[in-house]
C-alpha cells in the first residue's frame, strides 16, 4: 500500500464548478500535510498547507481528518487557470522530515 | 533570488555513461533532496540531506549518489545510466522541521538510449 494514496482522476469539470479532491495517508505518525500544485512539465509548488481546524485560501479549502487519515481540498467557482495536476504531501513522522508525496490528481477545467 | 537552480534542463545519455546533476540554493536551507517523477507517478525520494556531510537515502536510491559539502550545493551523480533511469528529476530545498515549504528546482529531464 502506498504511503499517500490519491485518486489519479483526471476530473473534467466546466468552468464554474466546484470539485473536491481526496487523499489518504498511512502513517498516523505524519506530522504535516500539503496540497501542491504542478503544471505540466513544471516544478511543484506550494498551493496550500492543510490543518486540522481547516483552511480556506480564497475559492481553495483544505481540511484534514486526523481520525480518518485522510485530507481534502476543495476549489470552488473553477477557473480555467486551475487546470493543473494537484498532489497531496505529507511529511513523514519520523526525524528525517521527509516529504512523502502522492501520484497527483489530474484536474482539466473546460470553457 | 534564484532560489532552487537545477542544471542541466535536458540530457541525453548512452547507457552506462555517468554523469552528474547539478543543485543549488541560495536561500540558506540545511534541507535538500532529490526526486524522480515517472508518468502517471508523484514524486519519488532519491536521496535527502539535513545539512553538510550529511546524507541518507530514500524511497529509490539504486544506481544514485549523492554528497553535500556545502550547504548550498547538492549533486545528484548516475554511476552507470541505465533506461530505467530515464525520468524528469527535481531537486528540493527547505527549512527541515514539520510546516515547511519545499521549493523546487525547474527539473532535469533525463533520457538514457
Amino acid at each position: 500500500r502506498k504511503e499517500v494514496e490519491q485518486d489519479p482522476g483526471p476530473f473534467n469539470v466546466p468552468e464554474g464548478a466546484t470539485v473536491a479532491f481526496n487523499c489518504t495517508y498511512s502513517n498516523s505518525a505524519s506530522q504535516s500535510f500539503f496540497w501542491y500544485r504542478q503544471d505540466c512539465r513544471k516544478e511543484p509548488k506550494l498551493l496550500m498547507s492543510v490543518y486540522s481546524s481547516g483552511n480556506e485560501d480564497g475559492r481553495f479549502t483544505a481540511q484534514l481528518n486526523r481520525a480518518s487519515q485522510y485530507i481534502s481540498l476543495l476549489i470552488r467557482d473553477s477557473k480555467l487557470s486551475d487546470s493543473a495536476t494537484y498532489l497531496c504531501v505529507v511529511i513523514s513522522g519520523d526525524s528525517s522530515y521527509k516529504l512523502i508525496f502522492g501520484s497527483g490528481t489530474r484536474l482539466l477545467v473546460r470553457p | 533570488n534564484a532560489g532552487v537552480t537545477q542544471t542541466p534542463k535536458f540530457q541525453v545519455l548512452k547507457t552506462g555513461q555517468s554523469m552528474t546533476l547539478q543543485c543549488a540554493q541560495d536561500m540558506n536551507h540545511e534541507y535538500m533532496s532529490w526526486y524522480r517523477q515517472d508518468p502517471g507517478m508523484g514524486l519519488r525520494l532519491i536521496h535527502y540531506s539535513v545539512g553538510a556531510g550529511i546524507t541518507d537515502q530514500g524511497e529509490v536510491p539504486n544506481g544514485y549518489n549523492v554528497s553535500r559539502s556545502t550547504t548550498e550545493d547538492f549533486p545528484l551523480r548516475l554511476l552507470s545510466a541505465a533506461p530505467s533511469q530515464t525520468s524528469v528529476y527535481f531537486c528540493a530545498s527547505s527549512y527541515p522541521g514539520a510546516g515547511t515549504e519545499a521549493f523546487f528546482g525547474q527539473g532535469t529531464r533525463l533520457t538514457v538510449v
